[in-house]
């Protein structure tokens, strides 16, 4: 059983516009999400986190809200740049212990000049 | 900082051979993370560590073996290889204690390994 689902396997956007990417999950235990990005050919790079205390998260152009009730989380990016063209994981963790983040398929995420 | 490094790159064994994919990190960091990522999945998660010395269970283990005899280093072995471990394998570290960012990983750049 998937305990974070990305139902979205490839998003297209056009460069300015907004990119939002969804993340579900089913653990309830889960109370630190964080969304990673990946380029081809290189290991993920953090990008921004939340903890379950918080609903919104900001930095820069990028912003996660968490939807606890619903178990859902979303990555949004405004405006949408080329260089965002990734991959985009979502993970969730029980406490800060992050050894045990589950990961899910990652978003394709495609940047339209 | 070189931040984390794995050893190789890329990598062909035939069935049954064995071999160690080395990660380093030079942050001092305490966690310790073997994953390996398949076509159109996520992240698994095989073995990690919480320091040294010490090694734990992921979500997908077997048919691996690890060890953390050094804080920086964190070896994982393929004792007999078969097809199924075919796959982009990446090393992580955090810093596992503390406050702010404690939880964040730090990726290396993935191996390539093929089993034939």
């Amino acid at each position: 059983d998937q305990q974070v689902k990305q139902n979205s396997p490839s998003l297209s956007v056009q460069e300015g516009r907004i990119s939002i990417l969804n993340c579900d999950y089913t653990n309830s235990m889960f109370d630190y999400f964080l969304w990673y990005k990946k380029y081809p050919a290189e290991g993920p790079t953090f990008l921004i986190s939340i903890s379950s205390i918080k609903d919104k998260n900001e930095d820069g152009r990028f912003t996660v809200f968490l939807n606890k009730s619903a178990k859902h989380l979303s990555l949004h990016i405004v405006p949408s740049q080329p260089g965002d063209s990734a991959v985009y994981f979502c993970a969730a963790s029980v406490g800060t212990n992050a050894g045990k983040s589950t990961f899910g398929d990652g978003t394709t995420l495609t940047v339209k000049p | 900082n070189a931040g984390v490094t794995q050893t190789p790159k890329f990598r062909v064994l035939k069935t049954g051979q064995s071999m160690t994919l080395l990660c380093a990190q030079d942050m001092n960091h305490e966690y310790m993370y073997w994953y390996r990522q398949d076509p159109g999945m996520g992240l698994r998660l095989i073995h990690y560590s919480v320091g040294e010395g010490t090694t734990a269970k992921g979500e997908v283990p077997d048919g691996y073996n690890v060890s953390r005899l050094k804080k920086q280093n964190f070896l994982l072995g393929l004792e007999s290889a078969a097809p199924s471990q075919t796959s982009v394998y990446f090393c992580a570290s955090s810093l596992g204690v503390g406050g702010v960012g404690a939880d964040t990983q730090y990726f290396g750049p993935g191996t390539r390994l093929t089993v034939l």
